[in-house]
């Protein structure tokens, strides 16, 4: 247990609806990195959060958005789903940024846009 | 902008080979540079990471030094076990951007 919690694990919704996947770091962690996992695009970084405020954003779709809250729980939003939009969903959280820290990651949600 | 390429799998070898999977990277920067692995069905686990150049990575059997000469960080391990199949991503980690880049995987298939 890596002590990054996702929910839900899955997640079917149909085209066009919006959905929101959440993130609970792990105690003391202030990084929070959202990635899409899709087969032919591998691992591709989303945007990432430090105690707040956004850090470095990645491939982020407009139609996507995401932030930290206070608690450093964090939400990615995904509005007018496309098929195309189905695909694992990971997030990792750090203590700092990752020049000298490692990433723990959870389990993911897996979307599933029928 | 920052990137990581690995060796396009899938990698099959039998029980007790010798195992390598290239890495390399290019970063604004002295980046560092992590092996993840993932199990089927679960997240990434951190496997070894290298925060400077010639430092070496290791864990469980698996190691990989930061070569910044080659921009590398290959991994390697002697003799690779059944329980090891699975996939295998290169990463790596700026200070300036604050990004954590990934290659796309190397899966890895050890048969007995």
């Amino acid at each position: 247990d890596s002590g990054v919690t996702q929910t839900p694990k899955h997640l079917i919704t149909a085209t066009g609806q919006r959905v929101t996947l959440r993130c609970s770091p792990r105690s003391g962690d202030l990084s929070v990195y959202w990635y899409q996992q899709s087969l032919d695009q591998g691992l591709q970084f989303l945007i990432q959060y430090y105690n707040g405020e956004e850090r470095a954003k990645g491939n982020i779709l407009e139609r996507f958005s995401a932030q930290q809250f206070p608690d450093l729980h964090s939400e990615l939003n995904l509005s007018s789903l496309e098929l195309g939009d189905s695909a694992l969903y990971f997030c990792a959280s750090s203590v700092g940024t990752v020049r000298n820290t490692e990433a723990f990651f959870g389990q993911g949600t897996r979307l599933t846009v029928v | 902008g920052d990137s990581v390429t690995q060796m396009e799998g899938p990698v099959t070898l039998s029980e007790e080979a010798f195992l390598t999977i290239n890495c390399t990277y290019t970063a604004t920067g002295y980046p560092s540079l992590f092996w993840y692995v993932q199990y089927p069905g679960e997240g990434l686990q951190l496997l070894l990471k290298a925060t400077k150049a010639d430092d070496k990575g290791s864990n469980k059997g698996f190691e990989a030094t930061y070569r910044k000469e080659t921009t590398s960080f290959h991994l390697e391990k002697g003799s690779v076990q059944v329980s090891d199949s699975a996939v295998y991503f290169c990463a790596s980690g700026s200070s300036n951007t604050g990004k954590l880049i990934f290659g796309q995987g190397t899966t890895l298939q050890v048969k007995p």
